[in-house]
């Protein structure tokens, strides 16, 4: 019964590689995110989905894609990785204004 | 843009003591601030939050403090324990946009 789901937890890849992150949630939520946690702790939103529409794209390079297939999906592909993506990424939930649920996060490293 | 300032970014304190985190927000349209914990190798979890109408919210040790006009709010642990030892983020939602930005996150220890 988990709520939010990220798949995978560890990855770790080449530079110049594509690779995807999954997430699921089975909460309800009309609303989901992904952020990216640098080795300094901080949280940066990246993408937000509403109801499977774009509402929040901020200044993210191109080679950032993310899909929402459905409600209960967000998933993000990452293009020609590049040492500097190396990361924990957080996939999260919410209603509208309320809570946001955030998934296990995915920790990226780019070698 | 939109900017939510923290401080704290590091904060000690004997067991048993008090803690408080303060953040200002830029966007005075801006109605929700939640706080977030996150410990070591976990994900951030809610805490409390507050609501632009509500000046002052508490959860056993756990208390935020809203002003609205100053744009700034605060966290406030009471009786700290080892366990309250995480990272803090405090929050604010901006625009009606559902974008929630973060602050830089406090680290707390707390000292046995």
């Amino acid at each position: 019964d988990t709520a939010v789901s990220q798949t995978p937890k560890y990855l770790v890849t080449q530079m110049g590689n594509d690779k995807s992150i999954k997430c699921e949630q089975n909460l309800g939520h009309d609303t989901m995110y992904w952020y990216k946690q640098d080795s300094k702790k901080f949280l940066k939103i990246m993408f937000s989905y509403n109801n499977k529409e774009l509402i929040i794209n901020e200044t993210v390079p191109n080679r950032f894609s993310p899909k929402s297939p459905d409600k209960a999906h967000l998933n993000l592909h990452i293009n020609s990785l590049e040492l500097g993506d190396s990361a924990v990424y957080f996939c999260a939930s919410s209603l509208a204004g309320a809570e946001q649920y955030f998934g296990p996060g995915t920790r990226l490293t780019v070698t | 843009g939109e900017n939510v300032e923290q401080h704290p970014s590091t904060l000690s304190v004997q067991e048993g003591d008090s803690a408080v985190i303060k953040c200002t927000y830029s966007d005075s349209a801006s109605n929700y601030f939640p706080w977030y914990k996150q410990e070591l190798g976990k994900r951030p979890q809610l805490i409390i939050d507050i609501r632009s109408n509500v000046g002052e919210k508490k959860d056993q040790r756990i208390a935020v403090t809203l002003n609205k006009t100053a744009k700034h709010f605060s966290l406030h642990i009471t009786e700290t324990q080892p366990e309250d030892s995480a990272v803090y983020f405090c929050a604010a939602e901006f625009g009606g946009y559902q974008k929630v930005t973060f602050g830089i996150g406090t680290k707390l220890q707390v000292i046995p």
